[in-house]
C-alpha cells in the first residue's frame, strides 16, 4: 500500500550542528507535505509545510527540500539546539483539500549539549 | 496563535464502558480530524469530518467510533465500549490552510 516512512528511527547530534532527517514517500498523488515536531506526551506540533509545485522552503531556523522525482522530502534544521530534541514525523496528504494526512515512522532526534 | 484545545488530557475507564473525548477545533477551519497514537508508533488516521458529515476513515474507524459536532464549536469522539486495545493517545485536529493538532487525550482502558 502508499506509505511514508522514514531512513533513520534516530538522529543524534551535537548542540550547534545543522540536523537532516529525511522521509520517503510512495504515493506519486501527493500534493502537500508537512513536518511536525512531537515532544513526549504533546501533540504533533507543526513546523513547516511544502506544496509539490515547490521543492524547497525555508522557515526559521528549518528548510524542507521536496524531490518529487525520488518522492523525498527533507528537514534540515540549522544550529540544532537542545530544546529541538524530539520525534520528527513527515506527513502528506493527497490533491484532495483536506484529505486524511498519512504519518511516517518518525525520528527520535537527540541533541546532545 | 490560535489552537485545538482537547479534554479532557487523560481519561481512565474499564472496559467496556463509552467514552467521549473532546475537541475544539480552530474556529475558522473547515475540516475536522481524529486520529490516535499507540505508545511508540506512529500517528495514525481515524476519520474527518466536513460539512458536518464523515468525509472519510479509515479501518479502524468501525462501528464502536461516532463523531459528532453537537453545537458548531465542539468536536467529539464516541467509543461505545471501549476495548483494552483503545488505549492510546487520541489526537484532534483542524484543517484550513495548514492542519494543526491538539495535545492529545491519553486513553486507558483497564
Amino acid at each position: 500500500g502508499e506509505s511514508v516512512g522514514l531512513h533513520l528511527p534516530t538522529l543524534s547530534v551535537q548542540e550547534g550542528d545543522n540536523s537532516i532527517i529525511n522521509c520517503a514517500y510512495s504515493n506519486s498523488a501527493s500534493d502537500y507535505f508537512i513536518w511536525y515536531k512531537q515532544e513526549s506526551g504533546k501533540g504533533p506540533q507543526f513546523i513547516i509545510d511544502i506544496r509539490s509545485n515547490m521543492d524547497k522552503r525555508q522557515g526559521q531556523r528549518v528548510t524542507v527540500l521536496l524531490n518529487k522525482t525520488v518522492k523525498h522530502l527533507s528537514l534540515q534544521i540549522a544550529a540544532t539546539q537542545p530544546g529541538d530534541s524530539a520525534v520528527y514525523f513527515c506527513a502528506e496528504t493527497g490533491e484532495t483539500s483536506g484529505s486524511r494526512l498519512t504519518f511516517g515512522e518518525g525520528t527520535q532526534l537527540t541533541v546532545n549539549p | 496563535e490560535p489552537e485545538v484545545t482537547q479534554t479532557p488530557s487523560h481519561q481512565v475507564t474499564q472496559m467496556g464502558q463509552e467514552v467521549i473525548l473532546r475537541c475544539v477545533p480552530i474556529s475558522n477551519h473547515l475540516y475536522f480530524y481524529w486520529y490516535r497514537q499507540i505508545l511508540g508508533q506512529k500517528v495514525e488516521f481515524l476519520v474527518s469530518f466536513y460539512n458536518n458529515e464523515i468525509s472519510e476513515k479509515s479501518e479502524i474507524f468501525d462501528d464502536q467510533f461516532s463523531v459528532e459536532r453537537p453545537d458548531g464549536s465542539n468536536f467529539t469522539l464516541k467509543i461505545r465500549s471501549t476495548k483494552l486495545e483503545d488505549s492510546a493517545m487520541y489526537f484532534c485536529a483542524s484543517f484550513r490552510i495548514k492542519a494543526f493538532f491538539g495535545q492529545g487525550t491519553r486513553l486507558t482502558v483497564v
